[in-house]
């Protein structure tokens, strides 16, 4: 099983329109990573979390960290199709120091 | 410039042969990892060090070792007791180990045949 699930795994969106992919670990979460990823390249870091409530927007993108810390969302308004690739949800879980780990991945399409 | 290197970008090898994968940071960071990347299964943990001349296993640590004798470097061998060896393979390096964001590679696709 895995410790942080994201869903959904895939989307599919037209243009233009909003959408939200979600992060959740059962576990109390000391450090929460956003990352985006074209697919066999790298991972480029997009925001990090770390106090309860906090909230961070970068351009047309908004993370959140919710009062728990279990529990994180990354919205995207009025997307656009260079918004298109794997976005990943990776953090610092209690329990486990040291180790960055990550979720399955939310593949994202945007259709023109 | 500063950043992390993974070479070599293709790798193709026979099976019941080691490898090794070679990552390098000139960032000055002390927290480096390995990542195996399968479709569908996002990033799963291989190894991680949190400073020079120390390392942990990390989920799926089976047919793989490393070495962190220099803070710039953690090269992965995969050896032949790796079931399932062929993965898009991706290194990565923090500041420190905790509360600050990795940089990764850009992925060492290994090719088993």
């Amino acid at each position: 099983s895995q410790e942080l699930e994201q869903s959904p795994q895939s989307l599919i969106v037209q243009e233009g329109k909003n959408l939200t992919i979600n992060c959740t670990s059962s576990k109390t979460l000391y450090g929460l990573y956003w990352y985006k990823q074209k697919y066999g390249e790298g991972l480029i870091f997009l925001m990090m979390l770390q106090k309860g409530g906090e909230e961070k927007s970068h351009e047309k993108i908004t993370a959140k960290l919710d009062e728990k810390k279990q529990q994180s969302s990354l919205h995207i308004t009025a997307s656009q199709p260079s918004h298109a690739g794997i976005y990943l949800c990776g953090a610092e879980v209690a329990g486990n120091t040291g180790k960055l780990i990550f979720g399955q991945g939310t593949t994202l399409q945007v259709k023109p | 410039d500063g950043g992390i290197t993974q070479s070599p970008k293709y790798l193709f090898r026979k099976e019941g042969q080691n490898v090794t994968l070679s990552c390098e940071q000139n960032l000055n960071h002390d927290a480096m990892y390995w990542y195996r990347q399968d479709p569908g299964q996002g990033l799963r943990l291989i190894y991680y060090s949190q400073i020079v001349n120390d390392f942990q296993k990390g989920d799926i640590a089976e047919g793989y070792s490393v070495s962190r004798e220099k803070k710039e470097s953690f090269p992965l061998t995969v050896t032949s007791a790796q079931k399932n060896p062929t993965a898009f393979y991706l290194c990565a390096s923090s500041r420190s180990w905790q509360g600050t964001e990795a940089f990764f590679g850009q992925g060492t696709r290994l090719t088993v045949v």
